[in-house]
């Protein structure tokens, strides 16, 4: 099993539309989790972290975790063509301490 | 957050030279480390740069194959060592810093150097 777990996509939205974004992990002792936007040819950008069970929002983004489930989601309100990307999942690992990352799914939002 | 520069932004080498690339950050950071992002895949740690003492690589990396300098709390270098295609990738640095709106310790990425080995 990958420490974390994305599924590649594509995942095709229309305009206007929530995207939902969903991520896994394996080790139970992970505390910290983000979520990275990656714009082809570019390097990857911080949108948002959360560590606490439950809902984070920033603006259209909305974080969610669920530890017991070690499932963590990433929601896109009002999807614009300019969200395309590919979004990675990353979690600090709770026996290393480490920074692992999720292979990242692509998002696509069609006009 | 910082602002973090790579050198060169892209590069074409041939076999069984030596890369070296260099990032910088516009703060002191204690946390700088180096990523590889393969074509298509998602990003790999290669190493954590210490400064003042050798880097701690992580499994499937040596020093001899990727060499990392970090003499003060603003800059570190990567050398990717006698090249051969499969090291083609984009390398990135990044530091870890807290988020400007909590205590959390985020990582933030520099822009990365696009490596193509022929």
């Amino acid at each position: 099993q990958k420490e974390v777990e994305q599924n590649s996509g594509p995942l095709s939205v229309p305009e206007g539309a929530i995207a939902s974004l969903n991520c896994t992990y394996s080790d139970r002792g992970s505390q910290s989790f983000f979520w990275y936007r990656q714009y082809s040819g570019k390097s990857p950008e911080l949108i948002m972290f959360i560590y606490s069970n439950g809902d984070k929002e920033d603006g259209r983004f909305t974080a969610q975790l669920n530890k017991a489930s070690q499932y963590v989601s990433l929601l896109i309100r009002d999807s614009q063509p300019s969200d395309s990307a590919t979004y990675l999942c990353a979690v600090i690992l709770g026996n290393t301490g480490k920074l692992i990352f999720g292979q990242g799914t692509t998002l696509q939002v069609k006009p | 957050s910082a602002v973090i520069s790579q050198k060169p932004s892209r590069d074409i080498c041939q076999r069984g030279t030596s890369l070296t690339i260099q990032c910088q950050v516009d703060s002191q950071v204690t946390m700088m480390f180096w990523y590889r992002q393969q074509p298509g895949q998602s990003l790999t740690l290669i190493a954590t740069a210490n400064q003042g003492s050798e880097a701690t690589y992580e499994s499937g990396f040596v020093i001899d194959k990727f060499p990392i300098s970090r003499p003060n709390l603003t800059f570190s270098t990567l050398t990717v060592s006698n090249m051969s295609p499969e090291d083609s990738s984009i390398y990135l640095c990044s530091v870890e810093m807290a988020s400007g709106r909590s205590s959390q310790e985020t990582q933030y990425f520099g822009p990365g150097t696009r490596l193509l080995v022929l």
